[in-house]
């Protein structure tokens, strides 16, 4: 089956603590991308990837890191986590002609 | 930089009327323009695009879109509600040269029998 599998699903976490949510995809798309999701503001691209070793940022990539050593995994790094990183986050994939994004089933992260 | 703009945050219709939930969107290339669906506690999943030709796109459960670039916007339709179409839809936009994408801030549509 098509899918886009995140790690954790559910996080509780202290301010300080380094995390690192996992994403993969088997569909083989060059694009992968992280977003958060806040209540009235959307979903907002955090960084984005459009190739292995290639990697952007998007809006709000402050706080964040990624890596893309693999064209199926693309993790979302949290060094030093903060309150304001409370949300939900969600990782997407999608082949690069077309465009469509197929979505995880999202993290929700709360950090204390 | 580009943008999208969702001017409404909810949408109320009754089952049966048709349905139009507004985007318009700012991209300086050409722009590829996405409606997505998000069910609660469920991820977003694809309803349908406009990449180019028609400008009346048909996607997933009977919907649709007009894209109108006089107007920079890309409506979504439907002609005949029902009350399983309520959800957070979110309108999208990717420029066609970068891979920045940009989201709308989302409209919540709720449907009563």
């Amino acid at each position: 089956e098509a899918q886009v599998t995140q790690n954790p699903r559910y996080l509780i976490t202290v301010t300080g603590k380094k995390l690192t949510v996992t994403c993969s995809q088997n569909m083989n798309h060059e694009y992968m991308s992280w977003y958060r999701q806040d209540p009235g503001l959307g979903l907002r691209q955090i960084y984005y990837s459009m190739n292995v070793e290639v990697t952007d940022k998007g809006d709000v990539p402050e706080g964040y890191k990624v890596s893309r050593k693999e064209k199926r995994n693309f993790p979302l790094i949290l060094e030093s986590p903060s309150p304001n990183q409370t949300s939900l986050y969600f990782c997407a994939s999608s082949p690069l002609e077309t465009g469509e994004l197929f979505f995880g089933e999202g993290s929700r992260l709360t950090v204390l | 930089a580009q943008s999208v703009a969702q001017p409404e945050d909810q949408v109320n219709v009754a089952e049966g009327n048709p349905l139009t939930v507004k985007c318009t969107y700012s991209v300086s290339g050409n722009p590829y323009l996405f409606w997505y669906v998000q069910y609660p506690n469920r991820g977003l999943q694809f309803l349908l695009k406009y990449i180019t030709g028609d400008n009346l796109v048909k996607g997933s459960y009977g919907f649709e879109a007009e894209f109108n670039k006089s107007q920079t916007s890309f409506h979504l339709k439907k002609p005949s509600a029902l009350v399983s179409d309520s959800a957070l839809y979110f309108c999208a936009v990717r420029d066609t040269n970068a891979g920045k994408s940009t989201f709308g801030d989302g409209t919540t549509l709720t449907v009563k029998p």
